[in-house]
């Protein structure tokens, strides 16, 4: 079973912010934080990782909380493209275990 | 970056045929590959972890009759879905197992959408 929560469904309004928020709170010390989104009829794509140090990159940023126990994916301005489920997944090694994710809709 | 590429994208078949899906790592080598099974709505579901020159080791509820998996060298897997039924539509998602360094777990295909009539 996944080890993470996330909200269900979030709305965003194109151009603005999107945060996503997880709640990891059984995640183990050696476990990182993944997100990764899959957009209809595709596979997942990742994009963002960290183990307790926000990170950054071209797509989105990870702000993890100092008790590692949730952190929030932000899209810094959110496009039409950006519309799919987010996964957040916690794990030590290469098995990824597939939550209900958040179905983000971005609306213009 | 990594590619993992998945063939057919989409296939249509009779009940009762078999269908055979192929997974390939483009621009790397993959020892172990994984096999997920998504409903509509739904999350994926790891069905099978695909090891090179050795047997899949499969999830608990799902048939390695009726889903045969190879891994016959290092940058292809296969899964056939063996007298496929309507309830075996779906989508089927495999993925390759990072070998370099670790900026993620897994590099997934795009799916292949089995239809059953």
């Amino acid at each position: 079973d996944a080890k993470t929560t996330q909200p269900t469904s979030m709305d965003c309004a194109e151009g603005r912010a999107a945060n996503l928020p997880c709640n990891h709170s059984t995640i183990s010390g050696n476990e990182y934080v993944y997100w990764y989104r899959q957009i209809h009829s595709q596979g997942p794509q990742y994009i963002i990782h960290g183990l307790k140090n926000n990170e950054t990159n071209e797509m989105a940023s990870l702000i993890i909380t100092e008790d590692r126990k949730s952190s929030t994916l932000i899209l810094p301005h959110a496009t039409l493209r950006d519309t799919a489920v987010y996964y957040c997944i916690n794990n030590a090694g290469n098995m990824l275990t597939f939550g209900g994710g958040t179905r983000l809709m971005v609306k213009p | 970056g990594a590619v993992v590429s998945q063939h057919p994208s989409w296939v249509i078949c009779k009940s009762g045929t078999s269908v055979k899906i192929e997974c390939r790592s483009l621009d790397f080598q993959a020892t172990t590959m994984f096999w997920y099974r998504q409903f509509p709505k739904q999350s994926l579901m790891l069905m099978a972890t695909s090891n090179e020159g050795s047997k899949a080791t499969y999830e608990q509820g799902v048939e390695k009759d009726k889903f045969l998996i190879n891994h016959a060298s290092l940058t292809l897997s296969t899964l056939t879905v063996t007298s496929a039924h309507p309830e075996d539509s779906s989508f089927y998602i495999c993925s390759a197992e990072s070998n370099g360094p670790k900026d993620q777990p897994q590099h997934f295909g795009d799916g292949t959408r089995l239809s059953i009539l």
